[in-house]
C-alpha cells in the first residue's frame, strides 16, 4: 500500500498569511493526488484534483503543485473560512490513502 | 444536486453485523463508482471499500479485507455495505462518498454524504 505522509501536523496561522502543506507518497503516484479540506462536524471537500486542478467553485487562493512523490498545496493569503484541516488523497492505484491531515488553526 | 444520505449505523456487540445504506440522488447513479470513507471522530480520515460503476472491479482496504462487503444495486440507486465480525477498532462514522468518475481510482471523492455513526462495543 502507497503511505501518504503529509506535514505539519498543524499550523498556526493568521488571516493573510501564506500558508504551505505538503504531502509526500511512500511510491511515485504521478499526479493521481487530490487535496480535501474538513470542516468541524462536515463532510470533507475537495479542493484540487489531478495535484494541480482546482475544483469547481474553490477559490483561486488555493493552489497544488507536484508530481510523483512530493505535493504541496498552498493558500497564497488565508481567509478566516480557511481554518479547518486539510487532507491529501492518492488516487494512483488501490487502495486509497489518505495522509494524516493538517489543521490549519488561528494565530 | 447530489445528495448521498446513509443510514444503518448504530450500536453492535463486538462480533456481529451490521449492514450500512446509502440512498444516491441527483446524479445518475450507474455511471460513477462509489466508496465508503470512514472517520473515527476526531481522527483522521480511512477509505474503506471502493466499487465500479458495473461492480465488476471492487476492492478493500487491508483492514476490513475479508470481513467488509461493498455493493450496489444500480436499479435503486442504492449503495450497501455489509459490516461482518466487526470489532472496536470498527468503531467510526462511516461516509458514502461519490466517485468523479466510472472507476474508484484515476480520480476523486467528488461528493460526500453526512455520514452515519457505527458504535462496535459490548
Amino acid at each position: 500500500d502507497i503511505q501518504m505522509t503529509q506535514s505539519p501536523s498543524s499550523v498556526s496561522a493568521s488571516v493573510g498569511d501564506r500558508v504551505t502543506i505538503t504531502c509526500r507518497a511512500s511510491q511515485g503516484v504521478s499526479s493521481w493526488l487530490v487535496w480535501y479540506q474538513q470542516k468541524p462536524g462536515k463532510a470533507p471537500k475537495v479542493l484540487i484534483h489531478s495535484a494541480s486542478s482546482l475544483q469547481s467553485g474553490v477559490p483561486s487562493r488555493f493552489s497544488g503543485s507536484g508530481s510523483g512523490t512530493d505535493f504541496t498545496l498552498t493558500i497564497s493569503s488565508l481567509q478566516p473560512e480557511d481554518f479547518a484541516t486539510y487532507y491529501c488523497q492518492q488516487a494512483n492505484s488501490s487502495p486509497l490513502t489518505f495522509g494524516g491531515g493538517t489543521k490549519v488553526e488561528i494565530k | 444536486e447530489v445528495q448521498l444520505v446513509e443510514s444503518g449505523g448504530g450500536l453492535v456487540q463486538p462480533g456481529r453485523s451490521l449492514r450500512l445504506s446509502c440512498a444516491a440522488s441527483g446524479f445518475t447513479f450507474d455511471d460513477y463508482a462509489m466508496h465508503w470513507v470512514r472517520q473515527v471522530p476526531g481522527k483522521g480520515l480511512e477509505w474503506v471499500a471502493g466499487i465500479t460503476w458495473n461492480s465488476v472491479k471492487i476492492d478493500y482496504a487491508d483492514s476490513v479485507k475479508g470481513r467488509f462487503i461493498i455493493s450496489r444495486d444500480n436499479a435503486k440507486n442504492s449503495l450497501f455495505l455489509h459490516m461482518n465480525s466487526l470489532r472496536s477498532e470498527d468503531t467510526a462514522l462511516y461516509y458514502c462518498a461519490k466517485s468523479d468518475n466510472w472507476n474508484f481510482v484515476g480520480g476523486s471523492i467528488d461528493n460526500w454524504g453526512q455520514g452515519t455513526l457505527v458504535t462496535v462495543s459490548s
